[in-house]
């Protein structure tokens, strides 16, 4: 069974450029959730999707950020315009269920971001 | 004051020796605490899930829960230099919409010297 992949692991951008992240969650896993980590923290919750519903997007830093679950499936994070705060890595995890006390979440690889 | 904290490292122990990680955490409704290894650049992997209190075994790896005391340990026997990685505390959202939600310790960085 596959993980959890992101695309691209790594991105450089100049501050103000738009970025797209992609997060493809384990066949089956209606949950989704969004991380970030930046230097020097703890990783971060931004938001939670059931399905292709936003549950929870209260961790999401501000209205520079969008994140989309089109059809439940894959997910992505856009950033624009970037600024240099956002530089970290990004982790997308996913999970059979939600909020259970049962569901684990499985994370993927991160997308290092950094923005210049 | 942060929601997860665990025991500042690095820590360093020899190979075969216990290596002992602990965490506190402060929402009193968490149901779930879950242990992820991270070797550098890589996800953080799941490795031990508790939800009652007491002990939870798998393998070399020993996770304790009190919630009373609202803490969590991770033991590691026999440790082996594979095991070097950090370490991150996860604790699950205790009420409402942060059900679902996981907090994050900053991580105990371990090295497991031969």
């Amino acid at each position: 069974e596959a993980g959890v992949t992101q695309f691209p692991s790594h991105s450089v951008i100049e501050k103000g450029q738009t970025v797209t992240l992609r997060c493809d969650p384990i066949s089956g896993h209606d949950n989704l959730y969004w991380y970030r980590r930046v230097m020097g923290k703890e990783i971060k919750f931004l938001l939670h999707f059931v399905k292709e519903s936003k549950q929870d997007e209260s961790g999401m830093p501000n209205n520079r950020f969008l994140a989309e679950r089109t059809g439940g499936t894959y997910s992505t994070l856009k950033v624009q315009p970037a600024e240099l705060e956002d530089s970290g890595v990004y982790f997308c995890a996913s999970s059979l269920r939600g909020a259970g006390t049962i569901y684990e979440q499985y994370f993927g690889p991160g997308t290092r971001l950094t923005v210049t | 004051q942060k929601e997860v904290e665990q025991n500042s490292g690095p820590l360093s122990v020899p190979e075969g020796a216990i290596a002992s990680l602990n965490c506190t955490y402060s929402d009193r409704g968490s149901q779930s605490f879950f242990w992820y290894r991270q070797y550098s650049g890589k996800s953080p992997e799941l490795i031990m899930s508790i939800y009652s209190n007491g002990d939870q075994e798998d393998g070399r790896f020993t996770a304790q829960l009190n919630k009373a005391s609202q803490y969590v340990s991770l033991l590691i026997r026999d440790s082996q230099p594979s095991d070097s990685a950090t370490y991150l505390c996860a604790v699950k959202g205790g009420r409402g919409s942060t059900l679902g939600r996981l907090y994050f310790g900053r991580g105990t960085q371990l090295t497991v010297w031969p």
